[in-house]
Formats: structure tokens, sequence, C-alpha cells
């Protein structure tokens, strides 16, 4: 089965500045989809990012950009210039090819401080 | 933008008891999924609903659970017997197309406590 880990429970940045989230995933399938999501505290789930297993080229989101690295089944995501809003918890996921199943990581808690 | 609209925000149940929870997907979707996420935890899959069936649905979808699309804009969460360990936010979402092609849109989502 497809597992996703995000080994950082909680994050910090400084305003302005820029922070990267970690997140593996376990596959044998080669085509698949993966997210990045942002649940703030109202907890709604709000898609930021998303990335074709068969593009190489990075996905991008205005001040969001993932480093997808397929041979090592890692996807991160980039935050640049910080902002306050940006604070919540991120949910990375795994979605397999023509699948409805989407697997998601545990979190990471990002704090933005002032 | 559109949205995927979940009544109620809230629901307060006492164990034992049938809960039905409610959402309006986009209009235009034609997709529908339940996840659930308990408190501290990662988001789960329940079940995905397509054409009037159940097209997938994970083992936490045993027979307590439920879902129906009673009239063409609802789509409905039933659990028939709550259990404590059903206390969790329960998000719905719509796609367009399949998950794979169309970004799902979720619901602000219901949270769930069962007493």
């Amino acid at each position: 089965a497809q597992t996703v880990t995000q080994s950082q429970p909680e994050m910090s940045v400084q305003e302005a500045e820029t922070v990267t989230l970690s997140c593996t995933y376990d596959t044998s399938e080669s085509d698949y989809y993966l997210f990045w999501y942002k649940q703030p505290p109202s907890r709604q789930m709000i898609l930021v990012i998303r990335q074709e297993a068969y593009k190489q080229q990075n996905a991008t989101e205005n001040r969001f950009s993932v480093n997808f690295q397929k041979a090592a089944k890692s996807f991160s995501l980039k935050i640049s210039d910080s902002q306050l809003g940006d604070a919540a918890m991120y949910f990375c996921a795994y979605l397999g090819y023509n699948n409805n199943d989407m697997r998601f990581g545990a979190g990471t808690r990002l704090t933005v401080k002032p | 933008e559109p949205e995927v609209t979940q009544t109620p925000s809230h629901q307060v149940t006492q164990m034992g008891q049938e809960v039905i929870l409610r959402c309006v997907p986009i209009s235009n979707h034609l997709y529908f999924y339940w996840y659930r996420q308990i408190l501290g935890q990662k988001v789960e899959f329940l079940v995905s609903f397509y054409n009037n069936e159940i097209s997938e649905k994970s083992e936490i979808f045993d027979d307590q659970f439920s879902v129906e699309r009673p009239d063409g804009s609802n789509f409905t969460l039933k659990i028939r017997s709550t259990k404590l360990e059903d206390s969790a936010m329960y998000f719905c979402a719509s796609s367009e197309a399949v998950a794979t092609n169309e970004k799902l849109f979720f619901g602000s989502g219901t949270q769930l406590s069962v007493l």
C-alpha cells in the first residue's frame, strides 16, 4: 500500500523568509499524482500545488514550488517570502493513476514569526 | 469561486445514534468523496461515489457507513450506530472528473462529536 511520510511535525519560519517542508512516499506505481494541501485553523482543506509524476518539471504556484525527485520518492514544498497567512497545517498527499483513494501524510504545522 | 457546502458545521450525538452528514457538491461535478480527520491525525479517505454508486471505499468504510445522493444535489454520509471513535472532522469533496485529472474541492467539514 502507498504510504506518505512527513518527517517534520512542526516547522517555523521568519516572515519574508523561505521554508521547505519535506515529504516522502512509497509506491510501486509509475504513474501517480502528488499534492500539497494547506489546512488553516478553520480546518478547510485548500489545494496549494499539484504535480504529475510523469512531468519532470517541478510545479510552481506563485510563492509555492516543489522539488520533485521521482527516483528518491521525495516531494518537498518550498514557500518563498513567507507570510503570516501561510501559517497552517500542511499535508502532502499521494494519488495513484485512475485512483480515487488519496493518501495523506501526517502533516507539518508551520508557524510564521513576524 | 464555487464551493462545496457542508451542514451542519458541528454535530453532537449520543453513542449508538444514527447521524447523517450533508454535503452539497459543486453543481457540475460528477465525483464525490468523503474523508475524515480524527483530531491530531491525518486525513483519511472513506469513500468515492460516481454515477450513483460507490466507486472506491477504504477499510474504514464498513457496514455502519453508507452514502447517498438522494436528490441530485445533496450527497450524504450516514453512520448507522455511532461509536466514540467516530468522533472526527468529516470532509466532503467533489471534482469535475476523476481526482487525478481535476482538483478536489473540499468543504469546510462537519465536526462530529460522539458522546
